[in-house]
């Protein structure tokens, strides 16, 4: 089925930058769009961003928008999420998960443990 | 942008009960529709995608239906192990929204 190991989450200031990574196993990581979703703490999930599976086509949730880049390495199976300029709100747990398709529409079906952001001064 | 909205938001059940969660698109997203369940401290698990189809592993007591801006999870007894938080989703745009959350707890 596959794993996925989230990394890279941490106490940052307002108006700075983190990268997050994501490491993938067991299945053929360049065969699959992948995802980006966060939750803030005792709140619903939000979906963050997508890529397709040769990075042609990636996408964003209007409140990332401008903000932050998803980015992803076939050969390292690594999937990045680059955050600038985090705000208080973006405050959450963030997981990577991995699509059943290599496009779009499809459904999340192996996700990560996630990675802690806490954005504070 | 799609919104997606659950309801109940929370309810009550015994083991054994049927359950029904409803989600309502606010525009129609054909059967780009899935299901999630999430347990407290875990990542979410898919349940159902494509508005019917069950995921490989997921027994056969969760089921999904509906199209267009109507869909309903139904648990068809309710099992210790299936307290949790229950999320929809549309894949119909690349804005791939999830509802609220509906949390079903121990009545």
């Amino acid at each position: 089925e596959g794993q996925l190991v989230e990394s890279g989450g941490g106490l940052v200031q307002p108006g700075k930058s983190l990268r997050l990574s994501c490491e993938a196993s067991g299945f053929n990581f360049d065969d699959y769009a992948m995802h980006w979703v966060r939750q803030p703490p005792g709140k619903g999930l939000e979906w963050v961003s997508r890529i397709v599976w040769n990075s042609e086509s990636v996408g964003y949730a209007d409140s990332v928008q401008g903000r932050f880049t998803i980015s992803r390495d076939n050969a390292k199976s690594t999937l990045y999420l680059h955050m600038d300029r985090l705000t208080d709100a973006d405050t959450a747990l963030y997981y990577c998960a991995k699509s059943n398709n290599a496009y779009n529409r499809g459904a999340f079906d192996v996700w990560g443990q996630g990675t802690m952001v806490i954005v504070s001064s | 942008d799609i919104h997606m909205t659950q309801s109940p938001s929370s309810l009550s059940a015994s083991v054994g009960d049927r359950v029904t969660i409803t989600c309502r698109a606010s525009q129609s997203i054909d059967r780009y529709l899935n299901w999630y369940q999430q347990k407290p401290g875990k990542a979410p698990k898919l349940l159902i995608y494509a508005a019917s189809n069950v995921q490989r592993g997921v027994p056969s007591r969760f089921s999904g239906s509906g199209s267009g801006t109507d869909f309903t999870l139904t648990i068809s007894s309710l099992q210790p192990e299936d307290f949790a938080t229950y999320s929809c989703q549309q894949s119909y745009t690349t804005l791939y929204t999830f509802g609220q959350g509906t949390k079903v707890e121990i009545k």
